[in-house]
């Protein structure tokens, strides 16, 4: 069974204070590893696809990265307007996606 | 082009009650999908189809749940009768390649 954790739960960040959020992922056949951005209230906004190990992208202040058993998204400077929750998902084959529970992210100003 | 749009986007309904959910995925979009989240609990696959034809239904729950797709247009999910663990927000993607776009939810309580 396709499994995803992501860690921390939540984090709180200063703004312009750079982490990053962690995805762990069990699957077996790996076909696409996908970060989403949730605002309350909205469904999950499409940010990133990784397909192999070693494989990064980024967007703005956004770097996703990819191994053969976790991803991270770095987040560089964040601003306030980068507070969501981001979710991580798995796609093996060509089985649904199976997300992680996501991280809630709070930047201050 | 307009996104992935879910009618009602709250519903209230009590234990034993029916209730229909609608989906109109992106224009030409040919994949469509059912997702759901509970309360405390991630995001997990119902199902999909491929055009108007059920691909995988693997996540539904139970026979409670009926999902439908018209010409391979819009999609409804109906769920009848309702019970309280039925409560949680049904999220509706859509996609034409990788990547699923997905509507803002509707949130279902059953009382």
């Amino acid at each position: 069974e396709d499994q995803v954790t992501q860690s921390p739960e939540a984090l709180r960040l200063q703004e312009g204070e750079s982490s990053s959020l962690n995805c762990s992922y069990t699957v077996s056949g790996l076909r696409g590893l996908f970060w989403y951005r949730q605002d309350p209230g909205k469904g999950p906004e499409f940010l990133f696809t990784l397909y192999s190990a070693g494989e990064e992208k980024e967007k703005e202040r956004l770097k996703a990265t990819l191994t053969k058993k976790e991803s991270f998204l770095h987040i560089t400077a964040p601003k306030p307007e980068d507070s969501a929750t981001y979710l991580c998902a798995v796609q093996a084959g060509r089985r649904a996606l199976t997300f992680g529970s996501g991280t809630r992210l709070q930047v201050q100003p | 082009e307009a996104g992935v749009t879910q009618f009602p986007s709250h519903s209230v309904i009590e234990k034993g009650q029916t209730v229909t959910l609608r989906c109109d995925p992106i224009s030409g979009h040919d994949n469509l999908y059912w997702y759901r989240r509970v309360m405390g609990k991630e995001i997990k696959f119902l199902l999909h189809f491929v055009k108007e034809s059920k691909q995988d239904e693997s996540g539904m729950p139970n026979n409670r749940f009926l999902a439908e797709r018209t010409g391979g247009t819009y999609s409804t999910l109906k769920v009848q009768p309702a019970e309280l663990e039925d409560s949680g927000v049904y999220f509706c993607a859509s996609s034409q390649g990788e990547s699923l776009h997905f509507g803002n939810g509707t949130r279902l309580t059953v009382t």
